[in-house]
């Protein structure tokens, strides 16, 4: 299957723990955002990276998350010291190409529950 | 902010009964998608919608987007159980997708 693949499908971590949440993109695919959905709520736009490039990480948090899509390896974004409120399920999702209409293609997501 | 409301949030009905849900704004939208999510899944593109007044079918599902571009619709006909899921509209330029909260469409047989 080639599709995107996120691991792991479900975290656990304690309050000021980190979460390193993977993301594989598409064979071929070198654009990669990061969505984070909340119970009831869409998903909303965290950051889109390219090869060892942020291009947009306006929807991010200033503190405490950082995301990276190395030359080698898959797309990680991470949290450090985490609280209760980044409990959500984080979406990623690659195209392969730029542009307002290009089709993006969903990972299963990982459930990031903070205790 | 582009902001699209979805409406209504929750749609509960018996197989083979017809559909309909909104995606609204009061902004002009570039294009417009509609995906589809199970739950413990991603999302799954079912259609883009890109000229205003464009109506588009797939299967059962047909999905038009309003002539001003602020608004667009998805009708299902003879609703099956299989079409359960959370539907999401889409939109924004570039790479960083707005979206709606969703609607969670309930299809009893």
């Amino acid at each position: 299957n080639a599709g995107v693949m996120q691991n792991p499908r479900h975290l656990v971590r304690r309050r000021g723990q980190e979460a390193r949440l993977r993301c594989s993109p598409m064979k071929g695919h070198s654009h990669v955002y990061w969505y984070r959905q909340l119970p009831e709520e869409g998903l909303k736009f965290m950051v889109y990276l390219q090869k060892e490039n942020i291009i947009d990480e306006s929807g991010m948090p200033k503190e405490r998350f950082s995301a990276e899509f190395p030359k080698e390896g898959p797309s990680i974004l991470r949290i450090q010291q985490v609280v209760r409120g980044d409990s959500a399920a984080y979406f990623c999702a690659s195209s392969l190409l730029a542009g307002t209409n290009e089709k993006l293609f969903f990972g299963s997501g990982t459930q990031l529950s903070v205790l | 902010t582009q902001l699209l409301e979805q409406s209504p949030q929750f749609l509960s009905i018996q197989e083979g009964e017809n559909l309909t849900v909104y995606c609204n704004s009061s902004s002009v939208f570039s294009s417009l998608q509609w995906y589809r999510q199970e739950p413990g899944e991603g999302p799954v593109l079912l259609v883009t919608v890109v000229t205003g007044g464009e109506v588009k079918k797939l299967k059962r599902l047909t999905f038009q987007f309003g002539d001003a571009r602020k608004d667009s619709s998805l009708h299902i006909t003879a609703a099956q159980p299989g079409d359960t899921g959370l539907y999401l509209c889409a939109g924004g330029g570039g790479n960083k997708l707005v979206f709606g909260a969703g609607t969670i469409l309930r299809v009893k047989s």
